[in-house]
């Protein structure tokens, strides 16, 4: 089946310590989406790639970046991982927003 | 900017019974398109309904439809038969041209067996 593929699962992480989240797609859609959702709120996106254009919003952290090496893969990398960075991070893909997107499971991001 | 409002932070219904999520929208489009997600606990966001602006029929899913009322903007979910599978966080969200999805705060609902 085609899908959003994101690894690891769980992933701990320490203080201060690089930590890099990955996401995989078999969907072939063009656009891919980085969002972190913490404790019962709403996603809160964080990048998102059109094609190879990367497009960040205003208010992601310096600490955030990502990379798109393929059409298939999405890497999220985290600088220096602070405690207010634990949340759930969710990838997302769409072939035209306008049809909705198709989300992975997540990655529960556990900083110590 | 376009802004969702979920005025039900949280929900709880029998099992069978059929309950209504609230939501409102705010923008200055006529064509857009609106959807419902739902978030179980620990598990992947899923697209429950999506309705385009344009069209006046509300859209159904099986045991999901939505009440569009576009010059009221608002754009609520009804789920007849309630399952305890519904157990979920659900999301509104508002999608216009080549912006993104804008999310409403979310409704956690709980169906009680």
């Amino acid at each position: 089946d085609a899908m959003v593929i994101q690894n690891p699962r769980y992933q701990v992480t320490q203080f201060g310590k690089p930590v890099t989240l990955s996401c995989s797609q078999t969907l072939n859609h063009n656009v891919m989406y980085w969002y972190q959702q913490k404790s019962s709120q709403a996603p809160k996106l964080l990048f998102h790639y059109y094609d190879k254009d990367f497009n960040n919003e205003a208010d992601t952290p310096d600490n955030f970046q990502s990379r798109r090496p393929n059409t298939s893969f999405c890497f999220l990398d985290i600088r220096s991982p602070g405690l207010g960075d634990a949340a759930m991070y969710l990838c997302a893909t769409s072939a035209r927003g306008a049809y909705g997107y198709t989300f992975g499971s997540g990655t529960r991001l556990t900083v110590v | 900017a376009q802004t969702v409002t979920q005025s039900q932070p949280e929900m709880s219904v029998q099992e069978a019974e059929t309950v209504t999520l609230s939501c409102t929208y705010d923008t200055s489009e006529s064509n857009y398109y609106l959807f419902w997600y739902k978030q179980p606990p620990s598990r992947q966001m899923i697209l429950v309904i999506r309705q385009e602006a344009y069209k006046q029929q509300n859209a159904t899913e099986n045991r999901f439809s939505v009440n569009f009322q576009k010059a009221a903007k608002s754009f609520s979910l009804k789920i007849s038969d309630s399952q305890l599978g519904d157990t979920a966080m659900y999301f509104c969200a508002f999608f216009f041209g080549n912006e993104k999805l804008t999310f409403g705060t979310g409704t956690r609902l709980t169906i009680i067996p």
